[in-house]
């Protein structure tokens, strides 16, 4: 069963923590996303990985850094947090453009 | 550049009636259009996809038809159920020096009432 993984599902931090978002996928796929979902608004891409080490900017990438080592792990780091970067953030990995999500993780900074 | 619009932001509809949520997009390439469905507190997942043979994907009662010629993909479904209320993504792929881009279109809300 194909699946994207994140973790954790839940996290608070207080403004100017660092915050590591995990991605884990188990599909082999070469292509991972990050996107942010703020309430009434769509997906907004941070970062696109095209395989390790192989990273690219997307609409709204400051603040946030990435980073692949592995095929199956794609992070997202934010080096000291700020309040409007609480959201709810997901992961996706995709084969021939067609993406499969991760169930989110919903970031609180305080 | 590629883009996708999604017209309408809010579509609220009585149960039983007709759905129809408009796609558009603009692209230099051959692309492949989707369409993604998000229930409150989901993550998207894949609803429908185009195929390249003008055949017309259908999933959970929903339909949609690529039309290249006036660069349309709208979802359709003949009776709306409480249950399709849900965010509705339009999405734009395409292959481009050996890897896939994609573009996601506003969204659309679907709100259902009895």
């Amino acid at each position: 069963d194909m699946k994207v993984t994140q973790m954790p599902r839940y996290l608070i931090k207080r403004m100017g923590e660092n915050v590591l978002l995990e991605c884990g996928q188990d599909m082999s796929h070469e292509t991972m996303y990050w996107y942010r979902q703020d309430p009434g608004l769509g997906l907004q891409l941070i970062y696109i990985s095209y395989d390790v080490d192989s990273n690219s900017e997307g609409d709204i990438p400051k603040g946030y850094r990435v980073s692949r080592k592995k095929r199956e792990h794609f992070s997202l780091i934010l080096d000291s947090a700020k309040t409007n970067q609480t959201s709810v953030y997901f992961c996706a990995s995709s084969s021939r453009g067609e993406q499969y999500f991760g169930p989110g993780t919903r970031l609180t900074v305080l | 550049g590629d883009s996708v619009t999604q017209t309408e932001g809010l579509v609220t509809l009585t149960e039983g009636l007709p759905v129809m949520l408009n796609c558009t997009y603009q692209s230099t390439y051959s692309p492949f259009l989707f369409w993604y469905v998000q229930h409150l507190n989901e993550a998207p997942k894949l609803l429908l996809k185009s195929f390249t043979d003008n055949k017309r994907p259908e999933h959970q009662g929903f339909h949609a038809t690529l039309h290249k010629s006036s660069s349309s993909f709208h979802l359709q479904k003949s009776s709306a159920q409480l249950s399709d209320s849900a965010l509705y993504y339009c999405a734009l792929t395409w292959a481009s020096s050996g890897s896939w881009q994609l573009i996601f279109g506003s969204g659309t809300q679907l709100t259902v009432m009895p």
